[in-house]
């Protein structure tokens, strides 16, 4: 089944620097790639997400870009704030003619320092 | 209310007891999937339904776990005769549709922590 490999575990930046989180899918028929992100005691937000036929996505300060080729996608997160503290997870899904069930990477846990 | 609902919200159980988690998708959503979320991993998945029909169970870990969808909107996920390992929180997601070609964002719960003594 898919695998997926989410890096960093922690990352920690200071109020108004980028953070990165990258992640590599092992299932070359994944063809959605959702990112949520988690405070404490609630469930995943979803946040953005990319489909295999679109190589790069932007809302506001969160972007998203995918490689197919080398299976590998990354949240990348500008002018971050505080409120962006929280545990970041990606996942990916396949189409199948009935579900599409998301596989989820480890998390992220994404500290914003003022 | 306009998200996904689940009840209760925290759940302790003495371990051999059954146990019954309620999600309520959001209205107008055919999809319904949960999850399991062990501390400090991503959420795994267990099972889903399209309207009342469960068409995906490979995840439940054991025939302990038992869900339904009888009307095709509310959803309860039972656990009988429960165990230590049983201990995480269960997630409850919805979405409009998913089809051989497409996927449609999955929304999520605030899940039910349960735990097991």
């Amino acid at each position: 089944g898919e695998n997926v490999e989410q890096h960093p575990s922690t990352l920690s930046v200071q109020e108004g620097d980028s953070a990165v989180i990258k992640c590599t899918y092992s299932d070359s028929a994944s063809n959605y790639f959702p990112w949520y992100k988690q405070e404490l005691g609630k469930g995943p937000q979803l946040i953005i997400d990319i489909r295999s036929n679109v190589g790069e996505k932007k809302d506001q300060r969160i972007a998203v870009t995918l490689n197919k080729t080398a299976k590998h996608f990354s949240l990348h997160i500008t002018e971050t704030q505080p409120e962006d503290s929280a545990v970041y997870f990606c996942a990916a899904s396949k189409p199948t003619g009935t579900a599409s069930k998301l596989t989820f990477g480890t998390g992220t846990r994404l500290q914003v320092t003022l | 209310g306009a998200g996904v609902s689940q009840s209760p919200r925290y759940k302790v159980a003495k371990r051999g007891q059954d146990v019954a988690l309620r999600c309520d998708p959001i209205s107008g959503h055919v999809s319904l999937f949960w999850y399991q979320q062990a501390l400090g991993q991503g959420p795994e998945f267990l099972t889903y339904f399209q309207n009342e029909a469960q068409l995906d169970k490979s995840g439940l870990p054991s025939d302990r776990f038992f869900a339904e969808r009888p009307e095709g909107s509310v959803s309860t996920l039972k656990i009988q005769r429960t165990q230590q390992e049983d201990s995480a929180v269960y997630l409850c997601a919805s979405s409009l549709r998913t089809g051989a070609y497409s996927n449609q964002p999955q929304h999520f719960g605030d899940g039910t922590r349960l735990s097991i003594l």
